[in-house]
């Protein structure tokens, strides 16, 4: 059964920053993994989704990388903006179509 | 953009009533999902619907659950008998395929059981 991991839990840090948000999966045989970002009390919206043929995917200031073989992906964030803050999710998915989500991490960027 | 809707945002329902919860999916997708979220814990995945039939469900997805599309556009999730842990943010999601498509999420739907 599939368990991701999102550490840190939680993160502030001062605008303008670099970051780096980190997920973990236990199972390697996943065909693709999906970065969400949740704002208090709203749905997940869609940022980068990376194939498991891919190392990394580019959105603007988001730049999100996968290791498959030692179970990892990780979310760059850029030159953080105090609009940035809101909780970050990695989704991954196996075989079928069900996304496992790790626990988020809830970002804060300070002005 | 097209974006996923849901309602109502929040529905409070009596323990032991049944309930719907409405979505809208984006027009041109074929695969919908379910997924909840319960205060404080993580994001679960409930069911997987294609092509007018339920094609993946977890655990949590018990006989007291179903989903359906009943026309062009909706799709929903129902449940009977609600029980008091039942309370949560309910999801839906659609996409346009499988593989590489990515899952569009709406806002969800808080539902309270009292």
């Amino acid at each position: 059964k599939q368990e991701v991991t999102q550490i840190p839990a939680a993160l502030s840090v001062p605008e303008g920053e670099n970051l780096v948000l980190n997920c973990s999966f236990t199972d390697s045989a996943i065909y693709n993994l999906q970065w969400f970002r949740q704002d208090p009390g709203k749905g997940l919206t869609s940022l980068l989704l990376i194939q498991s043929s891919q190392r990394e995917q580019t959105s603007g200031r988001l730049n999100a990388s996968l290791d498959k073989s030692s179970g990892r992906s990780t979310l760059y964030i850029a030159a953080s903006q105090p609009g940035d803050s809101a909780t970050y999710l990695c989704a991954a998915r196996n075989a079928g179509n069900m996304l496992t989500f790790g626990g988020g991490t809830r970002l804060m960027v300070k002005p | 953009e097209p974006e996923v809707t849901q309602t109502p945002s929040h529905q409070v329902t009596q323990m032991g009533q049944e309930v719907i919860l409405r979505c809208v999916p984006i027009s041109n997708h074929l695969y919908f999902y379910w997924y909840r979220q319960i205060l404080g814990q993580k994001v679960e995945f409930l069911v997987s619907f294609y092509n007018n039939e339920i094609s993946e469900k977890s655990e949590i997805f018990d006989d007291r659950f179903s989903v359906e599309r009943p026309d062009g556009s909706n799709f929903t999730l129902k449940i009977r008998s609600t029980k008091l842990e039942d309370s949560a943010m309910y999801f839906c999601a659609s996409s346009a395929g499988t593989g590489s498509q990515p899952q569009h999420f709406g806002d969800g739907t808080r539902l309270s059981i009292l």
